[in-house]
């Protein structure tokens, strides 16, 4: 069964400490990994696309990495507003369904 | 372009009622998705799209039905609110943008079934 496992669930970090959060998936024929910001009380928000084991995507403050069998979405000199759930997501083997993680919930203190 | 955009924001059912969830999107994508949200169990599948016509299942089709009648449009009803589908419903749709592929959410409708 195709799975995605994000660690930690929860993260607080002080303003200004790099950390990096995963996510590791058991899905056959990956097509794709997704990763999402969600604020609370809002629609996931889309941040990268990573297609094969290398790749690396970048936005602002945030990296995304692949490798064969997890990602890490690294944050560098995080401030309060990156604070946010963050999920990744792979498509389900064959077909256009997502399997989403359950997120790694991140606070930034000022 | 709005997005993904949803009907209603909010809504409060009665055990047994029926209700119909609108999601519209304006940017011509074949697919689309209803999930559901709930506290330690992520986002979950209950139906999808491929294209106007076009239904599939995805993991928690029970108690839901679905129907693509316009591209554009992709509804969820809830034929006989039971309080376990009390829960924050998200629609999505996937399409290309700069040769990668993009899934953008609505806003979410929060239900509530007593």
């Amino acid at each position: 069964e195709d799975q995605v496992t994000q660690s930690p669930e929860a993260l607080r970090l002080q303003e200004g400490e790099s950390s990096s959060l995963n996510c590791s998936y058991t899905v056959s024929g990956l097509r794709g990994l997704f990763w999402y910001r969600q604020d609370p009380g809002k629609g996931p928000e889309f941040l990268f696309t990573l297609y094969s084991a290398g790749e690396e995507k970048e936005k602002e403050r945030l990296k995304a990495t692949l490798t064969k069998k997890e990602s890490f979405l690294h944050i560098t000199a995080p401030k309060p507003e990156d604070s946010a759930t963050y999920l990744c997501a792979v498509p389900q083997g064959g077909s256009e369904k997502l399997v989403f993680g359950k997120g790694t919930k991140l606070t930034v203190n000022p | 372009n709005a997005g993904v955009t949803q009907t209603p924001k909010f809504r409060v059912l009665k055990t047994g009622q029926s209700m119909t969830l609108l999601c519209a999107q304006d940017m011509n994508h074949e697919y689309m998705y209803w999930y559901r949200q709930d506290p330690g169990m992520g986002l979950r599948l209950i139906h999808y799209s491929v294209g106007e016509g076009t239904t599939a299942k995805g993991e928690v089709p029970d108690g839901y039905n679905v129907s693509r009648l316009k591209k554009q449009n992709f509804l969820l009803g809830l034929e006989s609110a039971a309080p376990s589908q009390t829960s924050v419903y998200f629609c999505a749709s996937t399409g290309q943008v700069g040769g990668q592929e993009t899934q953008y959410f609505g806003p979410g409708t929060r239900l509530l079934v007593l």
